[in-house]
């Protein structure tokens, strides 16, 4: 078990829908991640959170927005968005964002289509 | 730019010993590390190399040459349950990672 969970696991949503992603993590943690990962292309960071506050934003659209209530949880709020979305989201955790590099710890993603 | 270069996909038979590649270009070095990904699954640690050589751990052993931008990493006694996807990632000089697309491993019996 990884530790870090993420609900739900497929979701299927039409392009005006509102809808949440959820990740949680019981590790103590005090770093979280967003990542969207596209077939056959690397992992893209979209959102970073460190001790709750948001230290990266990749230049991620506004149909994106992320909130970070406390270190162990993370959400991902959808709106408006488009086909070229459908894609798997990942949620990670590490011990923090720091100057060191960090082995991060991976949920098992929201399997997500936009139709 | 920054960029790091797997193949996308290679096929193996069980009992057998492979060896994926990465070679990386980034504005910095701060370690490299392997993530395996079963399909439908969570991307899980394997591995992290900072320093030159062989870091063996059981079958797996990760490998580093930093003069040369290249890792590889290397299964024996492949089993079965080895047929994943396995990322490459490298931390660059501003402790950002940068992720490989990935190299997807095909066992066959």
């Amino acid at each position: 078990e990884t530790g870090v969970t993420q609900t739900p696991r497929h979701l299927v949503m039409g392009m005006t829908n509102k809808k949440s992603l959820k990740c949680e993590q019981h590790l103590g943690h005090n770093a979280m991640y967003w990542y969207k990962q596209s077939a056959k292309k690397p992992l893209e960071l979209m959102f970073v959170y460190n001790f709750k506050e948001q230290t990266e934003n990749n230049s991620v659209p506004s149909r994106f927005s992320p909130e970070c209530p406390n270190s162990s949880h993370l959400f991902l709020h959808l709106h408006t968005l488009q086909p070229e979305d459908s894609a798997l989201y990942l949620c990670a955790s590490s011990q923090e964002w720091s100057g060191r590099p960090e082995t991060q710890y991976f949920g098992p993603g929201t399997r997500l289509l936009v139709l | 730019g920054q960029n790091i270069d797997q193949p996308t996909e290679m096929t193996a038979t069980e009992g057998a010993i492979v060896q994926i590649n990465c070679t990386y270009q980034t504005s910095g070095f701060n370690g490299l590390f392997w993530y395996q990904q079963h399909a439908g699954e969570a991307p899980t640690f394997l591995s992290y190399n900072v320093l030159d050589g062989l870091e063996e751990k059981g079958r797996f052993s990760s490998f580093l040459s930093r003069s040369k931008g290249y890792s590889y990493l290397l299964l024996k006694e492949l089993q079965m349950k080895d047929s994943a996807s396995y990322l490459c990632a490298v931390t660059d000089s501003n402790y950002q990672l940068i992720w490989g697309a990935g190299t997807k491993l095909i066992i066959k019996p």
